[in-house]
């Protein structure tokens, strides 16, 4: 069975620091991967996605992730973090081979303070 | 363009009581899903459609019902509803073409069962 694990429940960062969320997935086949951000009393948003090709891949709101097959991990990264990043970030993986079938990580809770 | 439209926002149920949430996507997507969130828990596929006339079981489906009559809408019914069914229910539509990717997420309804 596929999972994905997010490893940090809350993260907290200052304004215009780095940012890096963890996101590692068990699955045999080569993936498909998600980031999603949820700003409070909101749904879900993609941010970007990851089939096949370019290991780095951009996304909306400057935020970028890295797949790397070696660590089955698919972090997501944005280099000057603002205020309004403040939301949750799901990581999510596609157990159906690219059918639609996607498991979500718990999330990870970034803080931004000024 | 609405995208994913959830009805109601907000529901107080009594333990016992039955209700529908409605789900309409004007995306034309052939897939359409509803999960629950959970603190600490991520989002749970309770039941998904990959088309008009079909539905599947998801990983949490007890205790809950769906119905997929027209493309554009998918119903959850709740027949007798428990203090454990209090969550927030989002709907979720996606293409149906290997590699599209991606869901979009209606805004959610908050259900409470006392």
């Amino acid at each position: 069975a596929q999972s994905v694990t997010q490893p940090d429940i809350h993260i907290t960062v200052s304004e215009g620091a780095s940012l890096e969320l963890r996101c590692n997935y068990s699955y045999g086949a080569t993936p498909y991967l998600f980031w999603y951000v949820q700003s409070p009393g909101q749904g879900l948003q993609l941010l970007l996605k990851y089939f096949s090709g370019d290991t780095l891949v951009q996304g909306i709101k400057g935020f970028e992730a890295e797949f790397k097959r070696s660590q089955s991990s698919f972090n997501l990264r944005k280099p000057s973090v603002h205020w309004s990043d403040a939301a949750e970030y799901f990581c999510a993986v596609d157990l159906s081979g690219g059918y639609q079938k996607v498991t979500f990580g718990t999330g990870t809770k970034l803080q931004v303070i000024p | 363009n609405a995208g994913v439209t959830q009805t109601p926002k907000f529901r107080v149920l009594k333990t016992g009581q039955s209700m529908t949430l409605l789900c309409a996507q004007d995306m034309n997507h052939e897939y359409m899903y509803w999960y629950r969130q959970d603190p600490g828990m991520g989002l749970r596929l309770i039941h998904y459609s990959v088309g008009e006339g079909t539905t599947a079981k998801g990983e949490v489906p007890d205790g809950y019902n769906v119905s997929r009559l027209k493309k554009q809408n998918f119903l959850l019914g709740l027949e007798s509803a428990a203090p454990s069914q209090t969550s927030v229910y989002f709907c979720a539509s996606s293409y149906s073409n290997r590699g599209a990717g991606g869901y979009t997420f209606g805004s959610g309804t908050r259900l409470t069962v006392v």
